[in-house]
């Protein structure tokens, strides 16, 4: 079966800490492997997108590794900000009869305190 | 500049009274997704376009249907809304080869009273 699981669910840090949120995948066949952000309430915006050959990307204080061999992926976030409180979705992507069919995960809701 | 166009954002509805979430976008992609999130849920996908062709998912319920007058639009219509359809519709779009980025709109928070 097909599917995407992130740990921790929640997740509350101060603000400048350094935290990091795991996905670890059972989608074949393998496409991609994306990170979004979605704030409450809204539609969800990509950080990263990965695919199998690629280790490690950025965007900014946000890094996402990917290890094709275990079908693990990780995304660090470096100093964080306030604004950073938001889900955190970790989506696998299947490419089939033309088009990416996207398996996501639950996501980790992640709280930036003061 | 907006990409993937959501009207409206939120949207009240009576139980069983039809509703039509539209979406939009300027990206001139090939296919174009509708998705369903419930409360600290991930996005479950309801159906997709590539191009004129419409692919439902398995397990979407009938209630459920949808409409792509062109390249630029498309439409989820909810028949006979029930209390558990209250959600978030995601729109998204991308091009038909592997690996382009889907792109999200902002979301249609529906309620059903």
């Amino acid at each position: 079966k097909n599917q995407v699981e992130q740990s921790p669910q929640s997740l509350i840090i101060l603000e400048g800490k350094n935290c990091t949120l795991q996905c670890n995948y059972t989608v074949s066949p393998f496409s991609n492997l994306r990170w979004y952000k979605q704030d409450t309430g809204r539609g969800p915006v990509s950080l990263t997108i990965m695919t199998f050959s690629e280790n490690t990307k950025s965007n900014g204080r946000y890094t996402a590794t990917l290890d094709a061999d275990t079908k693990q992926s990780s995304l660090h976030i470096t100093a964080s900000q306030l604004s950073d409180s938001a889900s955190y979705i970790c989506v696998v992507s299947m490419f089939s009869g033309g088009y990416n069919k996207l398996i996501f995960g639950a996501g980790t809701r992640l709280a930036v305190h003061p | 500049d907006a990409m993937v166009i959501q009207n409206p954002r939120y949207q009240v509805t009576q139980f069983g009274k039809p509703v039509t979430l539209s979406c939009s976008q300027t990206l001139n992609h090939n296919v174009m997704y509708w998705y369903q999130q419930k409360s600290s849920q991930a996005p479950k996908l309801l159906f997709h376009y590539y191009d004129k062709d419409f692919n439902n998912e398995a397990d979407t319920p009938d209630n459920f249907q949808s409409r792509r007058p062109n390249t630029s639009f498309c439409f989820l219509d909810i028949r006979s809304p029930g209390l558990g359809d209250a959600a978030m519709y995601l729109c998204a779009t991308s091009r038909d080869s592997e690996g382009w980025e889907q792109y999200f709109g902002p979301g249609t928070r529906l309620t059903v009273t």
